[in-house]
């Protein structure tokens, strides 16, 4: 079975950084993108970018580049988002989900990061 | 960068059909992927490749791609089927995806 188990829900201060993970097992995690999409409060989803964990190739959505680093470590199949310096217009749950080139077929159950000072 | 379209909201009746609809210039040259997402919880894949089904998927929901619009349809709708559904757009020249805004759906 197709699982992505992301880490849990975090509380940070404005300018603190973050790294969330989000692991994935009953498949082979190096033969498919993960793709991590935002959802802020009340809105849609908006898709933030991909790492195809085999060889760590990442691509960015214009809106996001510059803003996070998408990461992988494919010896703990795990894939990673991370912030340098957070903001409270960050505050938003994030999914990871496998990405099929194309279709985000299975998608863990998001993590929440709230940017409150 | 690339842009797709969906109306905020969409009502039905139960047992009647709902069409969702995702614009965008050209849509028909890339793939188009449908979400399904109910209330506090992750979204789920209910189309893929314009108008595959996942395994799992109803029989009630279909896709189509062509010229400018993309179409997510709904047969005989439930109560069940009330949610946020998303279009989302795969471009496989560049490796990039894009989302529509969204649609909620009503049945009732």
């Amino acid at each position: 079975e197709v699982q992505l188990v992301q880490s849990g829900a975090e509380v940070k201060k404005p300018g603190e950084s973050l790294k969330i993970s989000c692991q994935g097992s009953g498949y082979t995690f190096t033969n498919y993108w993960i793709g991590w999409v935002r959802q802020m409060p009340g809105k849609g989803l908006e898709w933030m970018g991909i790492i195809y964990p085999g060889d760590s190739d990442t691509r960015y959505s214009p809106s996001f580049q510059g803003q996070v680093t998408i990461s992988a470590d494919k010896s703990i199949s795990t894939a990673y988002l991370q912030w340098s310096s957070l903001k409270a217009s960050d505050t938003a749950i994030y999914y990871c989900a496998r990405h099929d080139y194309g279709p985000l077929d299975f998608w863990g159950q998001g993590t929440l990061v709230t940017v409150s000072s | 960068s690339y842009e797709v379209t969906q109306p905020p909201s969409v009502s039905v009746s139960p047992g009647q059909t709902a069409s969702i609809t995702c614009s965008g210039d050209k849509l028909e040259d890339k793939y188009i992927c449908w979400y399904q997402q109910k209330p506090g919880q992750s979204p789920v894949l209910v189309i893929y490749e314009d108008r595959k089904r996942p395994s799992g998927v109803p029989e009630r929901f279909s896709g189509s791609n062509s010229g400018n619009t993309a179409i997510l349809t709904i047969s005989g709708t439930q109560a069940m089927d009330e949610a946020d559904y998303y279009c989302q757009a795969w471009d496989s020249s560049t490796a990039s995806g894009v989302f529509g805004g969204g649609t909620k759906l009503t049945v009732l």
